[in-house]
C-alpha cells in the first residue's frame, strides 16, 4: 500500500531561519500530494497541495513541488516565525476512494 | 475554521464499554472519512462513507463501525473498547469529485479508555 516517510523531528529553528522538511512517498498510480499542519490541541489544517508532476503548492510562505521522478514533496519556507511551531504531515492520496496516508509527522519548534 | 465540527471534545470510558462519536460535515460534502490518531503518531484511516454507504476501510476490526446521514452528519461507533483505542479521533469531509479533493478536518474527539 501507499506509504510516506518524513524526516524525524523535532526540528528546532531560530526565527527567520530557512525551513526544509523532507517527504518521500510510495504510491500506486498517481496520487495527489498534501501537506497538513496540526497546532497543539487542534485538528489538521490543509497547508498546501499539488495534484500533478511539477505542480508547486504554496500558502502562507510555505512551498512544495511535486517531484514525480524522485517521489518527493519537500516542504520549504524562507523565513519561519514562532507562530509556525506545529506538527507538519505530508500525505499522498485523498482522491476518490484512496484515503490520505500519513507518516508520523515532523514537529517544528521556532524560538525567538 | 473548516466548517467541520465534532462532539464531544473529550470522553472517558472504561474497557469493554461502547462509544459513539459524532461529526457534522460542511453542507454539500458527500463524503466523510474517519481517522484515529494515537499520541505522537500520524492519523490512521479507519473508513470512509460516500452517500451514506461505506466505500473504503482501513485495517481496523469490525467493532469499529459508522453511519452517515443525509443531513451531513455522521457517527463513529466503537464496541468493546480496549485500552489501545485511546486516541484522538478525527473526521474529515469533502466533495468526492476527482483528483485533488481537499479533505477538511474537524478538531477531533479525544477518547481515553481506562
Amino acid at each position: 500500500g501507499d506509504s510516506v516517510t518524513q524526516m524525524e523531528g523535532p526540528v528546532t529553528l531560530s526565527e527567520e531561519a530557512f525551513l526544509t522538511i523532507n517527504c518521500t512517498y510510495t504510491a500506486t498510480g498517481y496520487p495527489s500530494l498534501f501537506w497538513y499542519v496540526q497546532y497543539p490541541g487542534e485538528g489538521l489544517q490543509l497547508l498546501l497541495k499539488a495534484t500533478k508532476a511539477d505542480d508547486k503548492g504554496s500558502n502562507k510562505g510555505f512551498e512544495a513541488t511535486y517531484r514525480k521522478e524522485t517521489t518527493s514533496f519537500h516542504l520549504e519556507k524562507g523565513s519561519v516565525q514562532v507562530s509556525d511551531s506545529a506538527v507538519y504531515f505530508c500525505a499522498p492520496g485523498g482522491s476518490g476512494n484512496t484515503p490520505l496516508v500519513f507518516g508520523k509527522g515532523t514537529r517544528l519548534s521556532v524560538i525567538a | 475554521e473548516t466548517g467541520v465540527t465534532q462532539s464531544p471534545t473529550h470522553l472517558i470510558k472504561t474497557r469493554g464499554q461502547q462509544v459513539t462519536l459524532r461529526c457534522s460535515s460542511q453542507s454539500g460534502h458527500n463524503t466523510v472519512s474517519w481517522y484515529q490518531q494515537a499520541l505522537g503518531q500520524g492519523p490512521q484511516f479507519i473508513f470512509q462513507y460516500y452517500r451514506e454507504e461505506e466505500n473504503g476501510r482501513g485495517n481496523f476490526p469490525p467493532r469499529f463501525s459508522g453511519l452517515q446521514f443525509p443531513n451531513y452528519s455522521s457517527e463513529l461507533n466503537v464496541n468493546a473498547l480496549e485500552l489501545d483505542d485511546s486516541a484522538l479521533y478525527l473526521c474529515a469531509s469533502r466533495v468526492l469529485a476527482g483528483v485533488g479533493d481537499t479533505q477538511y478536518f474537524g478538531p477531533g474527539t479525544r477518547l481515553t479508555v481506562l
